[in-house]
């Protein structure tokens, strides 16, 4: 079945660096949807991608779309203390469930 | 409006019991989905159900069942709890159904723990 990677697991940061994280699909994605899940609470949707090669700016955060629709990256620009918390990339292939990946940990050093 | 709502947020279960958890999706949603959160697994997929039809199935025992009300409403059960069981359950309702391109907004979950 299909099944989204992403890396890295852990990302430790000093505050003010900037920080990335990668999504692999094994299969080609209608669409892709970011979530961010802050210690202790739950996952909240960020964005959603649908484009080949969509380029969208949330602030600080910009997310791409691959050309071939299978992979994506999440960018965060200067980090501060706020964007602490686990990233996940989650991904639709037609009428199938939404497959997560495991998650991006970012930890910011103040 | 008012989000997800879940229901309990925390309990303890011992092995061998059963256990119900109550999901309230957001007015107008007719999706619900049903993940497990582990810090071994992540966001793994129980099932969706919409328009009180189960639409798409997780890989996960028969222990685990759900159903909906005509409310849109949503209900998960285990059975027969084993440790392996404690984690996070997190549900999750969209307009339309999951696959078709609509965000799904999350609930804060159920904390189970299987002692």
């Amino acid at each position: 079945g299909q099944q989204v990677m992403q890396i890295p697991q852990y990302q430790h940061v000093q505050e003010g660096e900037d920080f990335t994280t990668y999504c692999n699909s094994s299969t080609t994605l209608s669409n892709i949807q970011w979530y961010k899940q802050r210690p202790g609470g739950h996952p909240v949707f960020l964005i959603q991608l649908v484009k080949s090669g969509e380029v969208k700016k949330q602030k600080r955060l910009t997310f791409q779309f691959g050309e071939a629709k299978k992979n994506s990256s999440l960018h965060i620009t200067a980090t501060q203390t706020t964007d602490v918390g686990t990233y996940f990339c989650a991904g639709a292939g037609g009428n199938t469930p939404l497959v997560f990946g495991k998650g991006t940990r970012l930890s910011v050093i103040a | 409006k008012a989000g997800v709502t879940q229901t309990p947020r925390y309990l303890i279960k011992t092995r061998g019991q059963q256990v119900t958890l109550s999901c309230s999706p957001i007015s107008g949603h007719r999706s619900v989905s049903w993940y497990q959160q582990t810090p071994g697994q992540g966001l793994q997929f129980l099932f969706e159900y919409f328009s009180e039809t189960q639409r798409n199935k997780g890989n996960f025992p028969g222990r685990f069942s759900g159903r909906q009300f005509s409310n849109s409403r949503s209900e998960m059960n285990v059975s027969t709890l084993e440790l392996g069981d404690s984690a996070l359950y997190l549900c999750a309702s969209s307009l339309g159904g999951q696959g078709s391109g609509n965000t799904i907004y999350f609930g804060e979950g159920s904390w189970l723990t299987v002692v």
